[in-house]
């Protein structure tokens, strides 16, 4: 039972470098997510994609770019990186937009120096 | 807008010992609370919910939770932890049928010792 995959687990950055933090989950869910953990913060949302197709902006959009591949993959694009973005980044997923039940990948540990 | 407050950050206790964890969210309308658990190195897993209904909820592995309106707080508690409940624990809040963005607390590290 995998759920939901995130690829990769840590990465370190130098400012302005790009990276794209991927995101699978084989539930067949409709909804995915993007959540950055910050000490003191809790999670914040940053994109999240209702379904297939469709994304929207969160709490903390600015300095990402999303895409919806298709309906297993959701991924995560840092075009410069900056130091405020180090943070850990969860992926997660729900059967349909409306569905309380968050699945939740284990994480991306990002540095960026 | 809705907010959630978990005021502890770190909660130390003994093993068998009761413990609770404090949540009050801030909001005019009607919502949704969850607590959900992260255990080191995982992601989150949701621990119970409060849609409806009966103000008590309870998870499976003894945790359970309390709608109280008037105080708008949603505190969880267990009677006898375990070693095995050291995590950080998250209150969240949904206004609505909004569930898709889900307001997180701070969060609150509960740590079991022998």
């Amino acid at each position: 039972n995998a759920g939901v995959t995130q690829t990769p687990k840590f990465q370190v950055l130098k400012t302005g470098q790009s990276m794209t933090l991927q995101c699978a989950q084989d539930m067949n869910h409709n909804s995915m997510y993007w959540y950055r953990q910050d000490p003191g913060m809790g999670l914040r949302l940053i994109y999240y994609s209702a379904s297939e197709g469709t994304t929207d902006k969160g709490e903390v959009p600015n300095g990402y770019n999303v895409s919806r591949l298709n309906k297993r993959e959701f991924s995560l694009r840092l075009e410069s990186a900056a130091p405020s973005q180090t943070s850990v980044y969860f992926c997660a997923s729900s059967p349909r937009q409306g569905d309380e039940k968050l699945f939740f990948g284990s994480g991306t540990q990002l540095s960026v120096l | 807008a809705q907010s959630v407050t978990q005021l502890d950050s770190q909660v130390p206790v003994f093993e068998e010992a009761p413990v609770e964890l404090r949540c009050n969210y801030s909001s005019s309308v009607s919502v949704y609370l969850f607590w959900y658990v992260q255990y080191p190195n995982q992601g989150l897993q949701l621990l119970l919910k409060y849609l409806s209904g009966s103000t008590l909820v309870e998870s499976i592995n003894g945790f359970e939770a309390e709608f109280n309106k008037s105080q708008t707080s949603f505190h969880l508690r267990k009677p006898s932890v375990h070693i095995s409940d050291t995590a950080e624990y998250f209150c969240a809040v949904s206004v609505g049928t909004g569930f898709q963005k889900l307001v997180f607390g701070t969060g609150t590290r509960l740590l079991v010792s022998p």
